[in-house]
């Protein structure tokens, strides 16, 4: 059972353009939502984290929206740059079971120049 | 300073075979997590480490897979009676402490079971 589902599976940009990947959840007890970025042969790297008593975080091009009542947030990446082309994951991290984090079946972005 | 490091970073087996994958956390980090990442998939959480207990098995899939952390640094993942369904990335995450955000993951140990 997928505890947070992801879409979409790959997604192509123009340079410039924005990116926009969305991510669900129905466990209440979530209460922190990290995005990584992976790109190919290297492990996940903290891109952008979010508590739910927050609606946005930007850092940068990268913003997080956050809908508590829908139980949805997204990542948007501004400006995106061919470097951005990576694999993107969101995830979520309950505070009743430990510290494991359950990350969403990955975003492909690709960037074209 | 020096990340999370893994190794091997690829390692063929048969299977039947036993395997260990060994993880170096973070210096300082007390927390040590393993995550398995098949093709095109998630990583999904495998056990926790805080220091040299196992706090959540609750991941592993069976008693084949196995992983201890005996001095609270270099955490080793064991499976025994490899099975070709086992193939995947094994990644390992470190923290400065259980309670902390952020998980920092090494570049991961390719497995492939034959």
């Amino acid at each position: 059972q997928q505890q947070v589902k992801q879409s979409p599976q790959s997604l192509i940009v123009q340079k410039g353009g924005i990116s926009i990947i969305n991510c669900a959840y129905e466990n209440t007890a979530f209460d922190y939502f990290p995005w990584y970025q992976q790109f190919p042969g290297k492990g996940p790297a903290l891109l952008i984290a979010i508590r739910p008593d927050v609606s946005e975080k930007k850092e940068g091009r990268f913003t997080i929206s956050f809908n508590k009542s829908a139980k949805q947030f997204s990542l948007h990446i501004m400006d995106s740059q061919p470097g951005d082309s990576a694999t993107y994951f969101c995830a979520a991290r309950a505070w009743n079971t430990g510290n494991q984090f359950y990350f969403g079946t990955g975003t492909s972005l690709t960037v074209i120049p | 300073g020096a990340g999370v490091s893994q190794t091997p970073s690829n390692k063929v087996t048969e299977k039947g075979k036993y395997v260990e994958l060994r993880c170096d956390p973070i210096s300082g980090h007390t927390a040590l997590y393993w995550y398995r990442q098949s093709l095109g998939q998630g990583p999904e959480f495998l056990i926790y480490f805080q220091g040299t207990g196992a706090a959540d098995d609750s991941g592993l899939p069976n008693d084949r897979f196995f992983a201890v952390r005996p001095e609270g640094s270099v955490s080793t993942l064991k499976i025994q009676r490899t099975e070709r369904g086992d193939s995947a990335v094994y990644l390992c995450a470190s923290s400065r402490t259980s309670g902390s955000d952020e998980q920092f993951f090494g570049p991961g140990t390719r497995l492939t079971v034959l």
